[in-house]
């Protein structure tokens, strides 16, 4: 499975959009990438999966660009309980089987 | 519909002990996979079972072993503890299913077992 690479920590305010980039240079032609949120003692909460260009849904943005070398997670207006571990994962999503590899993720701190 | 449950919570044991964690994935879900997350490593996978059948183990000891019944039910042994052990054990359960492509995983709260 691809490794990826994201920030360690992130801060950002109340009301701005916050933009996560994961790199993940050996992804695969079959892989999909996901991320996935969590906040302390609880599961990860799946949050966006996209294959290319651009995926958008209620919560977020997956920017993709055409090499799919990187990922760029968009959170737009965030508020203080966006305040979480961002976790970015690449994996072929084709195997019918469910193993994820999640890697460090990305500490995101959202203050007044 | 109702998510993914783990029992129990919270869990404390003695070093050599066993433990014996279950997970009831959400209705409908037949692909149960488990991950154990600690401070120092992280989150990692252990095994993923689809119609009782382990399809995928990750790299620990055989102290971890599971199970799942035939209503998709799954259970998480840990023989013979050690205070490395300590950790939140997560349950996922997926309709990943054999040569579809995946969607999502839907994780439980954890069970949070502490070893002394």
């Amino acid at each position: 499975l691809a490794k990826t690479t994201q920030p360690i920590s992130m801060d950002s305010y109340e009301g701005q959009e916050v933009n996560i980039t994961c790199s993940h240079n050996n992804i695969a032609t079959n892989d999909y990438i996901t991320w996935y949120q969590q906040f302390p003692s609880q599961g990860p909460r799946f949050i966006i999966q996209g294959y290319k260009t651009k995926v958008t849904n209620e919560v977020a943005s997956l920017f993709i660009p055409a090499d799919r070398k990187s990922s760029t997670l968009s959170l737009p207006r965030v508020s203080l309980s966006d305040t979480a571990v961002y976790y970015c994962l690449v994996g072929d999503m084709n195997t019918g089987f469910q193993k994820l590899v999640f890697g460090t993720g990305t500490r995101l701190l959202v203050s007044p | 519909k109702a998510g993914v449950t783990q029992t129990p919570r919270y869990l404390i044991k003695t070093r050599g002990q066993q433990v014996t964690l279950s997970c009831s994935p959400i209705s409908g879900h037949r692909s149960v996979s488990w991950y154990q997350q600690t401070p120092g490593q992280g989150l990692q996978f252990l095994f993923e079972y689809f119609s009782e059948t382990q399809r995928n183990k990750g790299n620990f000891p055989g102290r971890f072993s599971g199970r799942q019944f035939s209503n998709s039910r799954s259970e998480m042994n840990v023989s013979t503890l050690e205070l490395g052990d300590s950790a939140l054990y997560l349950c996922a359960s997926s309709p990943a299913g054999t040569g579809k492509v995946n969607t999502e995983a839907f994780f439980g709260q954890g069970t949070r077992l502490t070893v002394v």
